[in-house]
C-alpha cells in the first residue's frame, strides 16, 4: 500500500484553467502539507493542516486553495492556472508536535500549463 | 528566519569515489537536521537524520553530524555506486511543523 498517494501523475491544461490535485495518506498522521518544486529542483512549502486546520500558509496566491475534507485527505484546487503554475506538487504527511518527525512524500503531481 | 545552504551541483564523481555535500543552516532555536533524496522520477525519501548537536545520522553507507559551532550537517560516503546518482537535500525543522529545504544538489555517478 503506497502511504502518501497523489492523483493525477502528470496534469497538462490551458492558461486561465481551474484544476485540481488529490492527495491522500494511509499513515495515520494527523498533518499534511503541499510543497511546490519548480523547474530548478527548488523546494518550497506552500501549506501544511493539522487536524483539517490550516497552520500555514506560505503567501501562496489566492488562486490556489486547498481544502481537507478530514485528516487522511488533503486536496489542492488550483483556479485560472497561469505558465508559473508549472511545477511538480509534493504532497507530503507527518505526525505533528515539535521538530523530530520525517516527512513522507508522494510520488508528486507534474502540472504542465500551456 | 531560517534557511538552508547547500552546495551547487552537480557533483560529478566516479564510481567508488568519496563523496562530500556541503551544508550549513541558520535558525533560531535547535533545529533537527535530515538529509533526503530525490531519484528521477520520484518524491523525496528521508536519507538520514539527526536531532541535536553531536548527533550522527546514517544510512545506506551515507553520514552526517549535527555540528552546532559550525552549523553543518554535511553528508558523506566513502564509496558512490552509480545507483547513488539522485539529488540531496538538505533541511531543517524547528517546532513549527514546517520542514526548510536547500536548493538539492544533484550528483551525477559514472562507472
Amino acid at each position: 500500500d503506497t502511504a502518501v498517494s497523489q492523483t493525477p501523475k502528470y496534469l497538462v491544461t490551458q492558461m486561465g484553467n481551474d484544476k485540481s490535485i488529490k492527495c491522500e495518506q494511509n499513515l495515520g498522521h494527523d498533518t499534511m502539507y503541499w510543497y511546490k518544486q519548480d523547474s530548478k529542483k527548488f523546494l518550497k512549502i506552500m501549506f501544511s493542516y493539522n487536524n483539517k486546520e490550516l497552520i500555514i500558509n506560505e503567501t501562496v496566491p489566492n488562486r490556489f486553495s486547498p481544502k481537507s475534507p478530514d485528516k487522511a485527505h488533503l486536496n489542492l484546487h488550483i483556479n485560472s492556472l497561469e505558465l508559473g503554475d508549472s511545477a511538480v506538487y509534493f504532497c507530503a504527511s507527518s505526525r505533528s508536535g515539535g521538530a523530530f518527525g520525517e516527512l513522507f512524500f508522494g510520488e508528486g503531481s507534474r502540472l504542465t500549463v500551456l | 528566519g531560517d534557511s538552508v545552504t547547500q552546495m551547487e551541483g552537480p557533483v560529478t564523481l566516479s564510481e567508488e569515489a568519496f563523496l562530500t555535500i556541503n551544508c550549513t543552516y541558520t535558525a533560531t532555536g535547535y533545529p533537527s537536521l535530515f538529509w533526503y533524496v530525490q531519484y528521477p522520477g520520484e518524491g523525496l525519501q528521508l536519507l538520514l537524520k539527526a536531532t541535536k548537536a553531536d548527533d550522527k545520522g546514517s544510512n545506506k553507507g551515507f553520514e552526517a553530524t549535527y555540528r552546532k559551532e559550525t552549523t553543518s550537517f554535511h553528508l558523506e560516503k566513502g564509496s558512490v555506486q552509480v545507483s547513488d546518482s539522485a539529488v540531496y537535500f538538505c533541511a531543517l525543522r524547528e517546532d513549527t511543523d514546517k520542514l526548510i529545504f536547500g536548493t538539492g544538489t544533484r550528483l551525477q555517478v559514472f562507472p
